[in-house]
């Protein structure tokens, strides 16, 4: 098993949807959860990084951490064609720790 | 301020032979780690290296080696290439590699083994 699970998709939504994206993890040990998107042909580039449980907004993205679930989500609102990429939930222990990722779901926005 | 500069984009090669990839930081940044992306597996941990130094290492055989220069500045080595690395190998950089501290990508090298 996996130490990160996340649905591979592809999720395909009508532009303006409410997307929610999803990743589940077995590492108690993970602290620090990020989130990052990546267009084809080209690296993963940061969208969100939080710290322990709780949530954080940015402009139209929104990341949860439920660490007693060990389960983290990104929502992103009102969906745009250019939201239309790859999302990698990744996560680290901290300290000198690999940061572990998820396999990538990729999103459709369709216009 | 420049982002991670890998270099060269694209290569082809062929069973046997052997690949050094390149790896540009973000200046500043003394942390360089390497991943390895395919489509079944996603973002496999390669190593990290912090000033000068291999910090972590991932489950990846001998054939996979870096190293880093005193400018920050990153290769990555695989010898004796096999079908199966054929693969996206990204670069990413970060100040300090500690504490979570995020992880900013290059663009990748494409490699392909025929």
């Amino acid at each position: 098993q996996k130490e990160v699970e996340q649905d591979p998709g592809p999720l395909s939504v009508p532009e303006g949807a409410i997307v929610s994206l999803n990743c589940t993890y077995s590492n108690s040990a993970f602290q620090y959860f990020m989130w990052y998107r990546q267009y084809s042909r080209k690296g993963p580039e940061l969208l969100m990084y939080t710290y322990s449980s709780g949530n954080k907004e940015d402009g139209r993205f929104t990341a949860q951490v439920d660490k007693s679930s060990k389960y983290i989500s990104l929502f992103i609102r009102d969906s745009q064609p250019s939201d239309s990429a790859t999302y990698l939930c990744a996560m680290s222990a901290g300290g000198y720790q690999k940061v572990t990722f998820g396999t990538g779901t990729k999103l459709q926005v369709i216009p | 301020k420049a982002g991670v500069t890998q270099t060269p984009r694209y290569l082809i090669k062929t069973r046997g032979q052997q690949v050094t990839l390149s790896c540009s930081p973000i200046s500043g940044h003394r942390s360089v780690s390497w991943y390895q992306q395919t489509p079944g597996q996603g973002l496999q941990f390669l190593f990290e290296y912090f000033s000068e130094t291999q910090r972590n290492k991932g489950n990846f055989p001998g054939r996979f080696s870096g190293r880093q220069f005193s400018n920050s500045r990153s290769e990555m080595n695989v010898s004796t290439l096999e079908l199966g690395d054929s693969a996206l190998y990204l670069c990413a950089s970060s100040l300090e590699g500690g504490l979570g501290s995020p992880l900013h990508f290059g663009n990748g090298t494409r490699l392909t083994v025929t």
